[in-house]
């Protein structure tokens, strides 16, 4: 069975830093990208970055583009979100998706609640 | 960026009743759109993807169609476990955007 499991979320104070993690289970994990995608409290779904399964490429959203940095380590099938310089409007559910076969996220984490305040 | 736009927002119906549900992008999608399904407190779930193909385990009540900019998903014959928030999700540009949601919501 496909799982993800993120873990790292917590409170974290604007302008802080925090490394969100997601291990992958029951599939190949160095074979597919991988995505983070975050919503808001009562909000929508918003993607942020991007990896590819060798790790080599990346993509950001303009939003948190400077501030975060995906990356992931296939010897440990885990893929990683550094997160810094961290605001109010970070405040989110943060969850891992993996980039199916057929080009879109068919499988997806639970989710990690980040919540920045003082 | 590549802006979805959903609608209506809120649809109240009954079990039973058939769904529609539309996604308008700003720019031409080619077929690059899926729709998902999100309960409170779950993960979203890949329902429908390159705007026709059900994805794997998804209810043959679910379909997809449209191509360019205009998109539906019909749910025929709503079961109760289908009142849910239904995002549409295009990949044709970086970013991947979703819309902003339609709410199924029991009437």
């Amino acid at each position: 069975e496909v799982q993800l499991v993120e873990s790292g979320g917590g409170l974290v104070q604007p302008g802080g830093s925090l490394r969100l993690s997601c291990e992958g289970s029951g599939f190949t994990f160095s074979s597919y990208s991988l995505h983070w995608v975050r919503q808001a409290p009562g909000k929508g779904l918003e993607y942020i970055s991007a990896v590819t399964a060798n790790g080599l490429t990346t993509h950001y959203a303009d939003s948190v583009r400077g501030r975060f940095t995906i990356s992931r380590d296939n010897s440990k099938n885990t893929l990683y979100l550094q997160m810094g310089s961290l605001r109010p409007e970070d405040l989110a559910v943060y969850y891992c998706a993996r980039l199916g076969p057929s080009g879109w996220n068919d499988y997806w984490g639970q989710g990690t609640l980040v919540t920045v305040s003082s | 960026e590549i802006v979805l736009t959903q609608s209506p927002a809120t649809l109240s119906l009954s079990p039973g009743e058939g769904a529609t549900l539309s996604c308008r992008a700003s720019q031409s999608l080619s077929s690059y759109l899926a729709w998902y399904q999100q309960k409170p407190g779950q993960a979203p779930r890949l329902l429908i993807y390159d705007a026709s193909n059900r994805a794997t385990g998804i209810p043959a009540r679910f379909s997809g169609s449209g191509s360019g900019t205009d998109f539906t998903l019909t749910i025929s014959g709503l079961e109760p476990e289908d009142f849910a928030v239904y995002y549409c999700q295009q990949r044709s540009n970086w970013p991947r955007t979703f819309g902003q949601g339609t709410k199924l919501e029991i009437k």
